[in-house]
Order: C-alpha cells, then sequence, then structure tokens
C-alpha cells in the first residue's frame, strides 16, 4: 500500500488567486493523478504526472491553469490558478498499487469567494 | 471512451443487503473495481473483479458479466458506518488512468 499526504487539507481564497497543492507518497511511483471533486459528484480526472515529462491533460483541463510539478518520484504539486468560484471543489491526488487498486490522499477542500 | 452509470441513490436498513449496480460503455476492458468515500473523506479501494463472476469479501461481494457490460456490489448485514458513496471504476486500456462511475450514495437507517 501507498500512504499519501496532501497540503493544504483546506482552504478558503478569494477569486483571482492562485492556490498550490502538494501531495506526498511514502515510495518512489511513476505516475501520480490529479483529480478533481465537484460537490456531490464523481471523480474527474484532472491530468496524469509522470516525473522528468510533461504532464498528460484530460479533455476540458489545460497546463494555464492547472499546472503541474513532478520534481521527483515522491513529489508533485498542482496549482489552481486564477481562480473562480466554479472552481470550487475536492482536489485529490492519488497513486496506483498493486490489483488494479489506487491510492488517494486525504484531498484538499477548496473554497473560492 | 468510457462511461459508467449507476444509481444515483440507495435506502437501506441495517442487518439487510443491498445491491449497487454498474453498466459500463469501454473501449476496452480490463476489469471492473469498487471503491467507497464516506463523507469528507478519500476514495477507498474495495474490490475488483478482472473475470466474470463473484468475489467475496466479508460482507462485501462484488459479480461482473463481460458480457452483459454490467457488474454489481453486494453489501450485507449492513452497519450504520456503511453509509457512504460507493464508485465503480474501469482502467482506460490506452493511457492507463482510472475512469470512475458516476457514484451512489447509500443510506443507512436503523
Amino acid at each position: 500500500s501507498a500512504v499519501i499526504s496532501q497540503k493544504p487539507s483546506r482552504d478558503i481564497c478569494q477569486r483571482g488567486t492562485s492556490l498550490t497543492i502538494q501531495c506526498q507518497v511514502d515510495s518512489q511511483v511513476t505516475m501520480m493523478f490529479w483529480y478533481r471533486q465537484q460537490p456531490g459528484q464523481s471523480l474527474t480526472l484532472i491530468a496524469t504526472a509522470n516525473q522528468g515529462s510533461e504532464a498528460t491533460y484530460e479533455s476540458g483541463f489545460v497546463i494555464d491553469k492547472f499546472p503541474i510539478s513532478r520534481p521527483n518520484l515522491t513529489f508533485s504539486t498542482l496549482t489552481v490558478s486564477n481562480m473562480s468560484p466554479e472552481d470550487s471543489s475536492i482536489y485529490l491526488c492519488s497513486v496506483d498499487g498493486a490489483e488494479d487498486t489506487q491510492y488517494f490522499g486525504p484531498g484538499t477542500r477548496l473554497t473560492v469567494l | 471512451g468510457q462511461s459508467l452509470e449507476q444509481p444515483s441513490e440507495v435506502t437501506a436498513v441495517e442487518g439487510a443487503i443491498v445491491q449497487i449496480n454498474c453498466t459500463y460503455q469501454t473501449s476496452g476492458f480490463y476489469g471492473l473495481s469498487w471503491y467507497q468515500q464516506h463523507d469528507g473523506g478519500a476514495p477507498t479501494f474495495l474490490s475488483y473483479n478482472a473475470l466474470d463472476g463473484l468475489e467475496e469479501t466479508g460482507r462485501f461481494s462484488s459479480f461482473l458479466s463481460r458480457s452483459d457490460s454490467y457488474g454489481y456490489l453486494l453489501l450485507q448485514e449492513l452497519q450504520m458506518k456503511d453509509s457512504a458513496s460507493y464508485f465503480c471504476a474501469v482502467r482506460d486500456p490506452g493511457f492507463q488512468k482510472l475512469v470512475f462511475g458516476t457514484g451512489t450514495r447509500l443510506l443507512v437507517s436503523p
């Protein structure tokens, strides 16, 4: 199994500002995944972050809005840029485990005013 | 692409048995996973079916029929703590990403 931590756990931000979310894993992993979960909704993949290469973004998500860094095999950051109230969500990072499992961090609950 | 449909909400009483269905449309298929998410918590892995049939893990069982593109999660001897959201998921064969179903909110009452 993998233990994942995220910072911050929650934040309240003003529109137009940016927030960087950190994700730390207790073991080295090739891919890290960033998801968004809007209130009462399912999980939507934002991007896949591979160490040493550009992140791969899903349809509807762009690098200018959600820049991602992956400086090493245990750490990644997701920035939510120029925020609007529509960005209010829970942001989760995850990594693959054995037998098609995926382990998730505790999430970052973001509220944009 | 991949799409997975689930009922939005299911209600049941303590001690009962409940079944949460998942129908999927995928361009390729490796297997069906199930995740549980309590309010304010992270999703946690429950089970995985790669082949047709029933997989049992304690009070939880999961079933898969690949010919019907259908699976379900069966929860027995329901407890209040089982109140949560449940998601089915499939792995996108081309990009290794996990695609989640629409989610089912289970409410267990005394």
